[in-house]
């Protein structure tokens, strides 16, 4: 079974519209780390946001929020008013195990391309 | 500047010539790691390691070698290339911490075609 699973292979959002992509994943470990990836068609990797297992609170970046559902297993990326520069594709990754654990298992990713 | 560099960035080479992907970090990371991207797949982890002189294989280590003899630097070796092997290669690093939390950096990824 699939770790991280996107759902959306692709989608389309109209300039200044929040959008949400879509991430769930599996693990039976309790603690574990859900990070947010972003590759811009330049190809370069950007960290934009982290959500902890334990964090009681949805972690926020600016414009990206990600809405944490633990019973559910989803971690879906929400981008508020979206930017032309937000056209990318768009990675779910989990890092799970114990503390020695640093392994990021990732999904195969969203293309999100913003509409003027 | 913090950053993680790969080199080359664009290689194109033929079967069985042996190349290296060097890869090289300035932030005193501990943990450094070797991806490759392929269409629909997302990213796949080659090797990894936790310190100078330890490495361990990811899920896809296969046709590929790596070494960790300095801290800094973690070269990708294909010892016998082959065209499965094209792809879009990233180098990372992060920090070993018990918090989960620290992401790992990117360097901006090397595309290999091997013919």
């Amino acid at each position: 079974a699939q770790k991280i699973t996107q759902t959306q292979p692709g989608m389309f959002v109209q300039e200044k519209e929040a959008v949400t992509l879509d991430c769930t994943y599996d693990t039976s470990d309790p603690s574990y780390g859900l990070f947010w990836y972003k590759q811009p068609s330049s190809g370069e990797m950007i960290f934009l946001i982290y959500q902890g297992s334990y964090d009681q609170q949805n972690a926020t970046e600016g414009r990206y929020s990600l809405n944490f559902q633990k019973a559910r297993k989803s971690a879906n990326l929400v981008i508020s008013a979206s930017q032309l520069g937000d056209s990318a594709m768009y990675f779910c990754a989990m890092r799970e195990g114990g503390a020695g654990s640093y392994q990021l298992t990732f999904g195969k990713g969203t293309k999100l391309s913003v509409i003027p | 500047e913090a950053q993680v560099t790969q080199n080359p960035r664009y290689l194109i080479t033929v079967t069985g010539k042996k190349l290296t992907v060097t890869c090289s970090q300035n932030m005193n990371h501990e943990y450094m790691s070797w991806y490759r991207q392929d269409p629909g797949l997302g990213l796949r982890q080659i090797y990894y390691s936790m310190n100078v002189e330890v490495t361990d294989k990811g899920d896809v280590p296969e046709g590929y070698k790596v070494s960790r003899k300095e801290k800094r630097n973690f070269p990708l070796i294909l010892e016998s290339p082959s065209p499965n092997q094209t792809s879009l290669y990233f180098c990372a690093s992060s920090p070993l911490s018990p918090n989960r939390n620290q992401p790992q950096h990117f360097g901006d990824g090397t595309r290999l075609s091997i013919l």
